[in-house]
């Protein structure tokens, strides 16, 4: 059981919008600390998407948007791209157990 | 660019002690103003933050793993470096190294490694 909480699935057609939700308590992200995205292509490792809740590393195309209010974050991905086909992870810092943690995983499926 | 490569046997028998070296190119762990960090994501699942080390030798380690975690840092080498004891099958996963980047505890993680698989068995 992840401290933070993604939907274990999404999919949308090429073109689409979707987004990811990352839930998470107020040891974590609803104590203020930055929520960060990382894109995890088949067999690949991790590759950060979004940091500081909504800012892309360079690189990283703008159809990729991120944002935070309360106890919750999202990722939006517009323009959907077979490409964009991967799973997807939210990470933040909880307090209680002093400790980085990361969301479940989204698989993103492109119809 | 900075670039991560994870080494190390990609089996370890259970009880004994899991070890593994990860080497920085295109930049100096001793240059600063970075951590250096240990991620692991069991097969088919999510990921687990291990613990990370500043080129002075300043570990943090997830209290959950603590107890059986000590990473180290060779400065001469440009490499850092996780042994985890007393493993079990539990500790199957593939195993990244990855530079930490913010401060205090807002951090993100860029780049990785390209992650090295390790199996616990007899």
């Amino acid at each position: 059981q992840s401290v933070l909480t993604q939907p274990p699935s999404v999919s949308g057609a090429p073109g689409q919008r979707v987004t990811i939700s990352c839930t998470g308590s107020s040891s974590n992200i609803g104590a203020g600390y930055d929520v960060h995205w990382y894109q995890q292509l088949p067999g690949t490792a991790p590759k950060l998407l979004i940091y500081g809740n909504s800012n892309r590393p360079s690189g990283v195309p703008d159809r990729f948007s991120g944002s935070k209010s309360g106890t919750s974050a999202s990722l939006a991905i517009t323009g959907l791209q077979a490409e964009d086909e991967a799973d997807y992870y939210c990470q933040s810092y909880d307090s209680s157990l002093s400790v980085f943690v990361f969301g479940g995983g989204t698989k993103l499926t492109v119809l | 660019q900075v670039q991560l490569q994870e080494s190390g046997p990609g089996l370890v028998k259970p009880s004994q002690t899991l070890s593994l070296t990860c080497t920085v190119s295109g930049g100096s762990i001793s240059s600063g103003g970075y951590r250096w960090s240990w991620i692991r994501q069991h097969p088919g699942k999510g990921l687990e933050w291990i613990g990370n080390i500043y080129y002075s030798g300043s570990s943090n380690y997830n209290p959950s793993l603590k107890s059986r975690v000590t990473i180290s840092v060779d400065t001469s080498k440009n490499q850092f470096s996780l042994k985890l004891s007393s493993v079990t099958a539990a500790d199957t996963a593939v195993y990244y190294c990855a530079r930490d980047h913010g401060s205090g505890n807002i951090k993100w993680f860029d780049p990785w490694g390209q992650g090295t698989l390790v199996t616990v068995s007899s």
